[in-house]
């Protein structure tokens, strides 16, 4: 039973667009929301992050969204680059739990065409 | 950002043989690793948690016999795959974490797995 889902394993975008990743979860004690972005042969590195208490947080170019009651989160990128290319991974904790651990999504590979 | 590093980067056995894999946090003490798998196209399995000086925590379904974990200081924590089967094939990926501040877990770059 997966937890967190992105259901589009792959997204095109031409540079200069918006780019826009989505994840949905189901368990209604994630309280903290993380999104990685991965390159080929290389371990996921953190992007950006959101508690459930905010419905947006902005970083830059980045900007992630919460709508806790559709259980639906999504991180805007724009504008998008070709360095942007690589596999976004969604993950979710519930802030209560021991050890806090994250459980992931399946991720997307977002490709930005120049 | 904190380097985490993993070796080897990828190994070929023959089945029935072990395999270690290392996970080190190089510029930092890492208070909890973490130890993830994943198939092609899935997302990271969380297999076990550990802590440096005690016993690995295993999530459900994953058998502590199989995959042992060491986690021998606050930068080094290995996992071996003993008497490895085809289906053991993986990408393993560990990550180490400051403190319990979520964003501050960083991960290693994998070690792909291929039994034979």
């Amino acid at each position: 039973d997966q937890q967190v889902k992105q259901n589009s394993p792959s997204l095109s975008v031409q540079e200069g667009r918006i780019s826009i990743l989505n994840c949905d979860y189901t368990n209604s004690m994630f309280d903290y929301f993380l999104w990685y972005k991965k390159y080929p042969a290389e371990g996921p590195t953190f992007l950006i992050s959101i508690s459930s208490i905010k419905d947006k947080n902005e970083d830059g170019r980045f900007t992630v969204f919460l709508n806790k009651s559709a259980k639906h989160l999504s991180l805007h990128i724009v504008p998008s680059q070709p360095g942007d290319s690589a596999v976004y991974f969604c993950a979710a904790s519930a802030m209560s739990n021991a050890g806090n651990m994250l459980t992931f999504g399946g991720g997307t590979r977002l490709m930005v065409k120049p | 950002g904190a380097v985490v590093s993993q070796h080897p980067s990828r190994v070929i056995c023959k089945s029935g043989t072990s395999v270690k894999i290392e996970c080190r946090s190089l510029d930092f003490q890492a208070t909890t690793m973490f130890w993830y798998r994943q198939f092609p196209k899935q997302s990271l399995m969380l297999m076990a948690t550990s802590n440096e000086g005690s016993k690995a925590t295993y999530e459900q379904g994953v058998e502590k016999d199989k995959f042992l974990i060491n986690h021998a200081s606050l930068t080094l924590s290995t996992l071996t795959v003993t008497s490895a089967h085809p289906e053991d094939s993986s990408f393993y990926i560990c990550s180490a974490r400051i403190g319990t501040v979520l964003n501050e877990q960083f991960f290693g770059p994998g070690t792909r797995l291929t039994v034979l």
